[in-house]
């Protein structure tokens, strides 16, 4: 059985950092792009970041790039997300998603809430 | 970039009842178009992909269909359980995206 499971979401400054893990099981790890995708309170889904199955290609939405870093540690079956110089729009729920064939998220984490606040 | 539309923003519908649901793409995406559900609390959910093929255990009473840029959800029976949110997300081109939602409550 697939299972995603993200930590590391809480309250931050604006201006601040954090970094979300996501911690995958029930299927081969490397094998397979993931993704985050964000979720505003009351809002539609907006998708973040891509990484290849072994790493190394990334891709992120214009509104993150030059901020957030997605990266993977395939020994560890862990994706990471390394936001910086958060601001309060940047506040949702992170999902992270394994991504089928290209860019279809089969499978989706329960989310961790992300506050950017004063 | 590719902006998809959903409309109307909530149906309403009594359980038995079939429910189509409808996305636009702004150009055409072929059929590189999936549709999600999500109830309150919890993440969404994979149902179709590639505008008509279902995802692993998803039940029968769900298809999709269309290609270019109109295409449609239909849920034949409407079951208490699918009472949610449903989200278009489109693969066509980079960036990937999703619609706004259409949210399906009970009448």
């Amino acid at each position: 059985e697939v299972q995603l499971v993200e930590s590391g979401g809480g309250l931050v400054q604006p201006g601040g950092s954090l970094r979300l893990s996501c911690a995958a099981s029930g299927f081969t790890f490397g094998s397979y792009a993931m993704t985050w995708v964000r979720q505003a309170p009351g809002k539609g889904l907006e998708w973040v970041s891509t990484i290849s199955g072994g790493g190394g290609s990334t891709y992120y939405a214009d509104s993150v790039k030059g901020r957030f870093a997605i990266s993977r540690d395939n020994s560890k079956n862990t994706l990471y997300l390394q936001m910086n110089s958060l601001r309060a729009e940047d506040t949702a729920v992170y999902y992270c998603a394994k991504v089928q064939g290209a860019t279809v998220f089969d499978y989706w984490g329960q989310g961790t809430l992300v506050t950017v606040s004063s | 970039e590719i902006v998809l539309t959903q409309s109307p923003a909530t149906l309403s519908f009594s359980p038995g009842e079939r429910a189509t649901l409808s996305c636009r793409a702004s150009q055409s995406i072929s059929s590189f178009l999936a549709w999600y559900q999500q109830k309150p609390g919890q993440a969404p959910r994979l149902l179709i992909y590639d505008a008509s093929n279902r995802a692993t255990g998803i039940p029968a009473r769900f298809s999709g269909s269309g290609s270019g840029t109109d295409f449609t959800l239909t849920i034949s029976s409407l079951e208490p359980e699918d009472f949610a949110v449903y989200y278009c997300q489109q693969r066509g081109s980079w960036p990937p995206s999703f619609g706004p939602g259409t949210k399906v409550d009970i009448k």
